[in-house]
């Protein structure tokens, strides 16, 4: 049981190029989640999918698209790459639909994302 | 919107010693988790707290949940080495828009041998 599966792992961008993130659960989870990780910023949630077919704008969504493409998969695109976007990036997924958060959310391996 | 504020940013300890981390809320909150992160992984969950005023044990490490439910701590007794990292809470409020879950930035454990 895999769990949640993001790729690349590592990435290196230059500034303006674009590219998307991917994540995959199996584990059922009808919501899924996106967050960024900076030092001394904790987990900041960019998007979120409560069920497929609808996503969700967090507290940093500025510069990111995603896309809820089956119940298994919700992708984050990076279309104009900047510097300021140079984070560790974590999908998580969770057993229940939007409204309620009582159970707990299960996180990728994240990704290192570096933008020159 | 709804913040969580978590003291301190980081503890120092000796091996064998004991650490709190504590959670505040500025609005009241349906129920809390609480997270660990090793240097270097991903965020785990631990516990979840829904009463006022519940206690949760694991082991040697112990939750607590305020009263007002606006607040909480972790209390690891007898520090080890493998409890070192981060650990987050993350508050729910029922009602508060979009944000769902909203992390505090955690407390870094680190331990001196």
């Amino acid at each position: 049981n895999a769990g949640v599966t993001q790729t690349p792992k590592f990435q290196v961008l230059k500034t303006g190029q674009s590219m998307t993130l991917q994540c995959a659960q199996d584990m059922n989870h009808n919501s899924m989640y996106w967050y960024r990780q900076d030092p001394g910023m904790g987990l900041r949630l960019i998007y979120y999918s409560a069920s497929e077919g609808t996503t969700d704008k967090g507290e940093v969504p500025n510069g990111y698209n995603v896309s809820r493409l089956n119940k298994r998969e919700f992708s984050l695109r990076l279309e104009s790459a900047a510097p300021s976007q140079t984070s560790v990036y974590f999908c998580a997924s969770s057993e229940r639909g939007w409204g309620s958060s009582n159970q707990p959310q299960h996180f990728g391996d994240g990704t290192r994302l570096s933008i020159l | 919107g709804q913040q969580v504020m978590q003291i301190p940013q980081y503890q120092h300890v000796q091996e064998g010693e004991d650490f709190t981390t504590y959670c505040n809320s500025s609005t009241t909150l349906s129920n809390i988790q609480w997270y660990k992160q090793r240097p270097g992984g991903h965020p785990v969950f631990l516990i979840q707290l829904v009463k006022s005023g519940e206690v949760k044990k694991q082991k040697r490490l112990t939750f607590q949940f305020g009263e007002a439910k606006k607040n909480s701590s972790l209390h690891i007794t007898a520090t080890q080495t493998t409890d070192v990292g981060t650990y987050f809470c993350a508050g729910y409020a029922s009602g508060g828009g979009a944000d769902g879950l909203t992390f505090g930035k955690g407390t870094h454990l680190i331990i001196q041998p």
